[in-house]
């Protein structure tokens, strides 16, 4: 199975901070990689498919790059609704793993 | 408006049976993939099962394999999921999902 994983596994910022995730591939996914952002209590929402393609109705302060094994997510300007768990998930392969999750925390 | 509603979740003790239901509207289910993904209690996401849009290619979680079963009814745009010899490790969030959304999910606790 390909092994996602996800730095960090938590992160504190401030409201309009700049903040970036990275998601590791244990091995080549070319760019079949999705984003999701959780928040409390909630199901999981769709943010980014094909490594960079922002779903509809996504904000840009959503943005994200990568291939190979290698993956970003950045949030621009970060506002009290942006807090959440994000993970990303391959699925170049089956199982379609996800990463552990990063938790992004008000400072 | 895009939405998909879980319904069949609860309490069943270890070995037993349930069926979940996802009633989609607001797109094309035909054209689309469907799947399963859980969440434990406290913990991340887990991909369960992905199902094509003609229903001949399902997969499955090695951890679910010979015990759940994904179809699909395309004419009542509905996903299922039928779980059966369940365990205590099962017990989860239960979210269906597509590339146009995620249900609200249901739970299913597996205890005696």
């Amino acid at each position: 199975d390909i092994q996602m994983t996800q730095s960090p596994s938590s992160l504190s910022a401030s409201v309009g901070d700049r903040v970036t995730i990275t998601c590791r591939a244990s091995q080549d996914i070319s760019n079949y990689l999705s984003w999701f952002q959780q928040k409390p209590g909630k199901s999981p929402k769709s943010l980014i498919y094909a490594a960079s393609s922002l779903h509809s109705g996504v904000p840009s302060k959503f943005s994200a790059s990568g291939s190979g094994t290698d993956f970003t997510l950045t949030i621009s300007s970060l506002q009290p609704e942006d807090f959440a768990t994000y993970y990303c998930q391959q699925y170049n392969t089956y199982p379609h793993t996800f990463g552990q999750g990063t938790k992004l925390e008000i400072k | 408006e895009v939405q998909l509603v879980e319904s069949g979740g609860g309490l069943v003790q270890p070995g037993g049976s349930l069926r979940l239901s996802c009633i989609t509207s607001g797109f094309t289910f035909s054209n689309y993939w469907m799947g399963w993904v859980r969440q434990a209690p406290g913990k991340g996401l887990e991909w369960v099962a992905n199902i094509k849009q003609d229903g001949r290619e399902r997969y499955y979680v090695d951890s679910v394999k010979g015990r759940f079963t994904i179809s699909r009814d395309n004419a009542k745009n509905s996903l299922y999921l039928q779980m059966n010899s369940l365990r205590a490790d099962d017990t989860a969030v239960y979210y269906c999902t597509s590339f146009r959304g995620w249900g609200q999910g249901t739970l299913v606790t597996v205890s005696s």
